[in-house]
């Protein structure tokens, strides 16, 4: 599976938009990019994920770029709620998930 | 509701005393999964199973067992627990089928081996 480089940490205001960078630059055409996010301790929870074509769903919008070596998880309107460690994963069957260290997002009041 | 559940939530225990962590899922799930979590580690895979009675190693199985006799459940056991054991542990599921299937985890359950 294609290894992901996301950085360690980001700020962020309530209320305004998350952006989430993620790069894959191996892989391959069959990988899928997955999001996960994990509050505290608790486990994590499935975000979203994508192929190729932007993908948006009820909790975020994925963007993927045309050579999909990068992509961009938004959070229209971050809440404080939204304070967490943020994985991106690249994977071809989702079975094995293969997490690295996240980006631990933090929303300010 | 959908939900993948451990038991217990949390436990200390002692070196060499064996212990099963329960995890059961109501979503008809064939995958299930196990992990670690350490900190600066990440989560990292314990076993895995595709369906009833197929189970796998996955990258840290050492000192672990695991088995699938219902698709509902999938219990962790210790045989013999050792400190280097003591971590956070998750257990998920997903269906598996064309594509692919995002992955329901548990809660954690929090293992202390003194």
């Amino acid at each position: 599976d294609a290894k992901t480089t996301q950085p360690p940490s980001m700020d962020c205001a309530e209320g305004r938009a998350a952006n989430l960078p993620c790069n894959h630059s191996t892989i391959s055409g069959n990988e899928y990019v997955y999001w996960y996010r994990q509050i505290h301790s608790q486990g994590p929870q499935y975000i979203i994920h994508g192929l190729k074509n932007n993908e948006t769903n009820e909790m975020a919008s994925l963007i993927i770029t045309e050579d999909r070596k990068s992509s961009t998880l938004i959070l229209p309107h971050a809440t404080l709620r939204d304070t967490a460690v943020y994985y991106c994963i690249v994977v071809q069957g989702a079975q094995k998930l293969v997490f690295g260290q996240g980006t631990r997002l933090t929303i300010n009041p | 509701e959908a939900q993948v559940t451990q038991n217990p939530r949390y436990l200390i225990t002692v070196t060499g005393k064996k212990l099963t962590v329960t995890c059961s899922q109501n979503m008809n799930h064939e995958y299930m999964s196990w992990y670690r979590q350490d900190p600066g580690l990440g989560l990292r895979q314990i076993y895995y199973s595709m369906n009833v009675e197929v189970t796998d190693k996955g990258d840290v199985p050492e000192g672990y067992k695991v088995s699938r006799k219902e698709k509902r459940n999938f219990p962790l056991i210790l045989e013999s627990p050792s400190p280097n054991q003591t971590s956070l542990y998750f257990c998920a599921s997903s269906l598996v089928g064309q594509g692919t299937q995002p992955q329901h985890f548990g809660d954690g359950t929090r293992l202390s081996i003194l």
